[in-house]
């Protein structure tokens, strides 16, 4: 059974880059077709997605954290990694991994919902 | 990126009652190549991570109670949960696929009454 897991700092201070690693378990990280991803949570607050990195490195980024955003895969380490720049209080977040489920797929790229996710990694953002 | 509004924020339902949840988005998610809607739902216990429901709309994910169904169109979906149950009590998130960033709803809280 494919098990993800979140690890990283728990405290970042502001200005700084946030750096989590995902490491998947139980399954290929090297299949075709999936997109990798990272969704994060504020305390108290609704879903929000972060980016999507398939096994060849391709990778696709929410508008709002592009400029600040980088995501890598390592298929060798069996893990797929995030960067997040320049952080600020409102970064502070529970972040999770997950892997999709690909429903649909067309000229303009892939579409898909999220059916494994990680326990989730509180990240506080704080001097 | 599109909007999606859930209504209620929160509600509180009997056991054994009827719960339902509306999701609205702020354009089409009904996708022309292949006549489905783009839309899926996610229940979140607390401390958990979401779990996937029901996608393309109405579509139930393996192992998920058929007490949990999904209908709607176009903008308009809606949730419900019939027969409900203790173990229900969670937060419920509507999601779209249809177009990049996917997004999700504001979350709909549900409670026992």
């Amino acid at each position: 059974q494919l098990q993800l897991q979140e690890s990283g700092p728990g405290l970042v201070k502001p200005s700084e880059t946030l750096s989590l690693t995902c490491t998947v378990s139980g399954g290929s990280i090297s299949s075709s077709g999936h997109f990798w991803s990272w969704i994060r949570q504020p305390p108290g607050k609704g879903l929000e997605w972060i980016g999507s990195v398939d096994n060849s490195g391709s990778t696709s980024y929410s508008p709002s954290l592009k400029s600040r955003l980088t995501m890598s895969v390592d298929t060798s380490r069996k893990h797929f990694s995030l960067k997040l720049t320049s952080v600020t209080a409102a970064d502070t977040a529970v972040y999770y991994c997950a892997r999709p489920k690909t429903l649909y797929y067309d000229r303009s790229g892939f579409y898909y919902v999220w059916v494994n996710w990680g326990h989730g990694h509180l990240v506080t953002v704080s001097s | 990126d599109v909007v999606m509004t859930q209504s209620p924020d929160s509600l509180a339902v009997s056991v054994g009652e009827t719960a339902t949840i509306s999701c609205k988005s702020n354009q089409s998610l009904l996708h022309s190549s292949n006549n489905e809607n783009f839309l899926g739902w996610y229940q979140q216990k607390g401390g958990q991570p979401p779990n996937l429901l029901i996608y393309w709309a109405s579509t139930r994910q393996s192992g998920v109670p058929d007490r949990f169904s999904g209908s709607g169109s176009g903008t308009d979906f809606t949730l419900t949960i019939s027969s409900l149950q203790a173990e229900d009590v969670a937060v419920y998130y509507c999601q779209q696929y249809y177009t990049s960033p996917p997004t999700f709803g504001q979350g709909t809280k549900l409670e026992i009454k």
